[in-house]
């Protein structure tokens, strides 16, 4: 079974705040793991990915995977107005990205 | 930054039309696909393509759809004859070697079956 789910949102924070964004994988062959941005009206825009169980952190950014609870994290540090956004989380299997629906926050300023 | 440009941004048709969506990838990426969204869905794979051949489809992409690269350069998906649930916003996205996992999304062209 090939599947992503994520929190739903949406997801509101005022500015500064710490968000943290959550998934569940179900399938074990997942090997890589992403977090997208996505704008209204555009693509999705990668923002970060990683491979292994740990964290990865780029600039106010960290993801976190945990292989072993299948769980998927984004945290966002000293969020920021320009942050409000979709962001999904997906997983790679084969050469296909299985994405979570998605979760839209807002930061208001 | 190079930019995946997708045309047109909102095709509209009738239902049992023909439709072909294009894109043109960024230039030296080789690997191609194709993803829709329905609104208010997740983002779904359809088809993957590289060396000019199909690498993997999903059960969506049926005998309906298909894809090629006429010129070598732009990546063209057609469906043959739409019907009302192909009303979604189809990303094209494309990548290299270089860029390892990272697939460079274009801006989408909403279709709209009536």
């Amino acid at each position: 079974q090939k599947e992503v789910e994520q929190d739903p949102g949406p997801l509101s924070v005022p500015e500064g705040a710490i968000v943290s964004l959550n998934c569940t994988y179900s399938n074990s062959a997942f090997q890589y793991f992403m977090w997208y941005r996505q704008y209204s009206r555009k693509g999705p825009e990668l923002l970060m990915y990683t491979y292994s169980s740990g964290n990865k952190e780029d600039g106010r950014f960290t993801a976190q995977v945990d292989k072993s609870s299948k769980y998927i994290s984004l945290f966002i540090r000293d969020s920021q107005p320009s942050d409000s956004a979709t962001y999904l989380c997906a997983s790679k299997a084969g050469t296909a990205l299985i994405f979570g629906k998605g979760t839209t926050l807002s930061v208001s300023s | 930054e190079p930019e995946v440009t997708q045309t047109p941004s909102h095709q509209v048709t009738q239902m049992g039309q023909e439709v072909i969506l294009r894109c043109v990838p960024i230039s030296n990426h080789l690997y191609f696909y194709w993803y829709r969204q329905i609104l208010g869905q997740k983002v779904e794979f359809l088809v993957s393509f590289y060396n000019n051949e199909i690498s993997e489809k999903s059960e969506i992409f049926d005998d309906q759809f298909s894809v090629e690269r006429p010129d070598g350069s732009n990546f063209t998906l057609k469906i043959r004859s739409t019907k009302l649930e192909d009303s979604a916003m189809y990303f094209c996205a494309t990548k290299t070697v270089a860029t390892n996992e990272k697939l460079f999304f274009g801006s989408g062209t909403q279709l709209s079956v009536l």
